[in-house]
């Protein structure tokens, strides 16, 4: 079955430290997405990509970054500039040649600092 | 700029209850819409969608219709089931190449036995 993976499905930070979180799909999709969950927020867009080797970053960028070096992968990595990265993290993929495509959701990470 | 509004939960029914979830936007051309579900501890999933006003998207007892000239995509069921529990959230697609999609907050769902 074609989905979206993401993993580890928990993760804990230190003070200090960089984590990435791991998003793959074997959907065929062009356009890759991260999103941040809090509670009583809603998703937030971290960054996304519409094409390998090109992403943008989107309405809370800073503290993460991103590569999207194979069409199938879409690393998000924490880093210790983000001061508050307690949040549930979604992944999402789209097609992107035809309009009113849905995005298609991993089953989230759940990073907790330690 | 282009937003969406959701009414406010937690939203608490009995089984077998009729449901409906509030959702109104505002956008420029004509957005697709959508509803998304999570369901506790996993991603979200695509519900249902409209590309089009009066256009109804049906799902699994759920249907919401995309009404232009109220910018509005309410999301009905008519007999809830306690399986029904989760969080859904209404969310539209910005016409144009944009891929972005613009959420609104989520609507918590608990249906009683």
């Amino acid at each position: 079955d074609g989905g979206i993976t993401q993993s580890p499905k928990y993760l804990f930070r230190k003070e200090g430290q960089n984590v990435t979180l791991s998003c793959e799909q074997n959907l065929n999709h062009d356009a890759m997405y991260w999103y941040r969950q809090d509670p009583g927020q809603g998703l937030r867009l971290i960054y996304y990509s519409q094409i390998v080797n090109d992403f943008q970053k989107g309405d809370i960028a800073e503290g993460y970054s991103v590569s999207r070096e194979k069409k199938e992968s879409f690393p998000l990595t924490v880093t210790s500039a983000q001061k508050n990265p307690t949040a549930f993290y979604l992944c999402a993929s789209s097609i992107v040649r035809t309009e009113n495509q849905p995005q298609h959701f991993g089953d989230g990470t759940r990073l907790s600092i330690l | 700029g282009n937003s969406v509004t959701q009414m406010e939960g937690p939203v608490t029914l009995s089984e077998e209850a009729f449901l409906t979830i509030n959702c109104t936007y505002t956008a420029t051309g004509y957005p697709s819409l959508f509803w998304y579900v999570q369901y506790p501890g996993e991603g979200l999933q695509l519900l249902l969608k409209a590309t089009k006003a009066d256009d109804k998207g049906s799902n699994k007892g759920f249907e919401a219709t995309y009404r232009k000239e109220t910018t509005s995509f309410h999301l009905e069921k008519g007999s809830v089931q306690v399986s029904d529990s989760a969080v859904y959230f209404c969310a539209l697609n910005e016409a144009g190449n944009n891929r972005k999609l613009i959420w609104g907050l989520g609507t918590s769902l608990a249906v009683n036995p």
